[in-house]
C-alpha cells in the first residue's frame, strides 16, 4: 500500500543533542512538508521541499535543518540550536495542491 | 500573511445533532479547501475538499463555501461520539505551493 512513514513514532533528545526524524514516500508525490504542532498551535511549517535537490524554509525554520536528496525521502534535522523542540512532528506529501495533504503518522519529540 | 481562522470553540453537541463548523479566509485567490479531522495522538486525515461555491455532501458530511464572502463550513449531522476529535480547516494560496491551516476546532459529541 502507498503512503507516508515517519519514524521513529516517539523520540527523546538530551539537551545539545541533534537529532534526525524520517519521513519515505512511495506514493510518487514531488512535494514534501515538515509541521510541527503544538497544543493550541495548529499546524506550523518548518520546511518544504517540491523537487529533489531543492527545498524552502518555512514560517518556523530556525533550529532545523533538511535535505532532499531523493524524491522518496525527506528527513529533518532538530539541532541543539532549536531551544524548545518538543512537539508533535508531522511529514506530509502531495502530488498538487488541489489534491490536499496525506500525512504519515508522526513523531513525538521529548527534550529529556 | 495568509491566515485560516477557525472559530473558537470547543464545541459540545448532544448525540444525532447536526455539529456546524466555520471557517474564514484570508486571501481571496485561495482555490482549494480542505477539512482535516485530527483524533487525540494521531496525524490528520482529510475527510472532505471543495473547490466551487456550494455544498459538497460526502454521508454524513456537509462542506459549504462562499468565496464571496471567504467562508467554509463543515456541518456533521446525526454526529456521532467517534466524531469527537479536533477539525482542521485548510485553503491553499494563489502565490505559494503549501495549504494554510487554521488552529483547528475541537468536537465533543455528548453520548
Amino acid at each position: 500500500d502507498g503512503g507516508i512513514t515517519q519514524s521513529p513514532k516517539y523520540l527523546f533528545r538530551k539537551e545539545g543533542q541533534n537529532v534526525t526524524l524520517s519521513c519515505e514516500q512511495n506514493l510518487n508525490h514531488d512535494a514534501m512538508y515538515w509541521y510541527r504542532q503544538d497544543p493550541g498551535q495548529g499546524l506550523r511549517l518548518i520546511y518544504y521541499s517540491q523537487i529533489v535537490n531543492d527545498f524552502q524554509k518555512g514560517d518556523i525554520a530556525e533550529g532545523y535543518s533538511v535535505s532532499r536528496e531523493k524524491k522518496e525521502s525527506f528527513p529533518l534535522t532538530v539541532t541543539s540550536a532549536q531551544k524548545n523542540p518538543t512537539a508533535f512532528y508531522l511529514c506530509a506529501s502531495l502530488p498538487a495542491l488541489s489534491y490536499g495533504y496525506t500525512f504519515g503518522s508522526g513523531t513525538r519529540l521529548t527534550v529529556v | 500573511q495568509k491566515e485560516v481562522e477557525q472559530n473558537s470553540g470547543p464545541l459540545s453537541v448532544p448525540e444525532g445533532a447536526i455539529a456546524s463548523l466555520n471557517c474564514t479566509y484570508s486571501d481571496r485567490g485561495s482555490q482549494s479547501f480542505f477539512w482535516y479531522r485530527q483524533y487525540s495522538g494521531k496525524s490528520p486525515e482529510l475527510i472532505m475538499s471543495i473547490y466551487s461555491n456550494g455544498d459538497k455532501e460526502d454521508g454524513r458530511f456537509t462542506a459549504q463555501l462562499n468565496k464571496a464572502s471567504q467562508y467554509v463550513s463543515l456541518l456533521i449531522r446525526d454526529s456521532q461520539p467517534s466524531d469527537s476529535a479536533t477539525y482542521l480547516c485548510a485553503a491553499d494560496g494563489v502565490a505559494n505551493s503549501k495549504l494554510t491551516f487554521g488552529k483547528g476546532i475541537t468536537l465533543s459529541v455528548r453520548p
